[in-house]
């Protein structure tokens, strides 16, 4: 089945690295992504991953995904106050059959940021 | 500019009233659709549409229906609202079903039910 797990919180202090995990289960799954969720606002597309890649970077977003351990995480270098959102880590399971543009969602990470 | 609105952004109802979510985008979307979300859950499938006309149930969609008689709208109804649906109510919808075409979403519609 469809499962998607992530730890419910990370606190860094401002500067650091922050590095949110998340883990899948159906091995189908050919784009994973992650959101970004501000306080009182709805998600919002940070990046995504083809299955056939390692990494991806993107400014100070890194994502890194292993397939055989059905891996991913999500590293934000020099974190600042602005970044304190939740995070949710997402799959398509099956591209091409009945999961057809259905989103499943893991169940978030806070992520606060200290100054 | 093209947007997607959720109204209203916060409703309080009682138990075994009907209540419905109105959800409008502007992009000419194909796809839409209907997320709740908890805390410790993330955000599940409600109910989906691919087209006008078109509509589907997805991970939790007990209690609620949904109807699509045009491009633009998408509005969720529960049937008789019950404390277990109180949660914050999320629309999104997205040009096709490619895995690269992005779900944007709404603002959110936070709903209690007493």
């Amino acid at each position: 089945g469809e499962d998607v797990e992530q730890s419910l919180f990370l606190s860094v202090r401002e500067g650091d690295s922050s590095v949110i995990n998340c883990t899948y289960t159906d091995s189908s799954s050919t784009y994973l992504y992650w959101y970004k969720q501000e306080p009182g606002a709805g998600l919002q597309l940070l990046t995504y991953i083809f299955s056939n890649m390692d990494m991806k970077q993107d400014q100070r977003l890194t994502v890194l995904l292993n397939k055989k351990d059905k891996h991913l995480s999500l590293r934000i270098a020099d974190t600042q106050t602005g970044d304190s959102a939740i995070y949710f880590c997402a799959e398509i399971p099956d591209a091409g059959g009945t999961s057809y543009g259905k989103l499943t969602f893991g169940q978030g990470t806070i992520l606060t940021v200290h100054p | 500019d093209a947007e997607i609105t959720q109204s209203p952004r916060h409703k309080i109802t009682e138990t075994g009233r009907q209540v419905t979510l109105a959800c409008h985008q502007t992009w000419n979307h194909n796809n839409m659709f209907w997320y709740r979300q908890d805390l410790g859950h993330g955000l599940r499938l409600i109910h989906y549409s691919y087209g006008v006309h078109d509509t589907n149930k997805g991970e939790v969609s007990d209690g609620y229906s949904v109807s699509r008689s045009n491009t633009e709208d998408l509005p969720l109804t529960l049937e008789s609202a019950a404390s277990s649906q109180t949660s914050v109510y999320f629309c999104a919808s997205s040009r096709t079903s490619g895995a690269t075409d992005t779900q944007y979403f709404g603002p959110g519609t936070r709903l209690t039910v007493l």
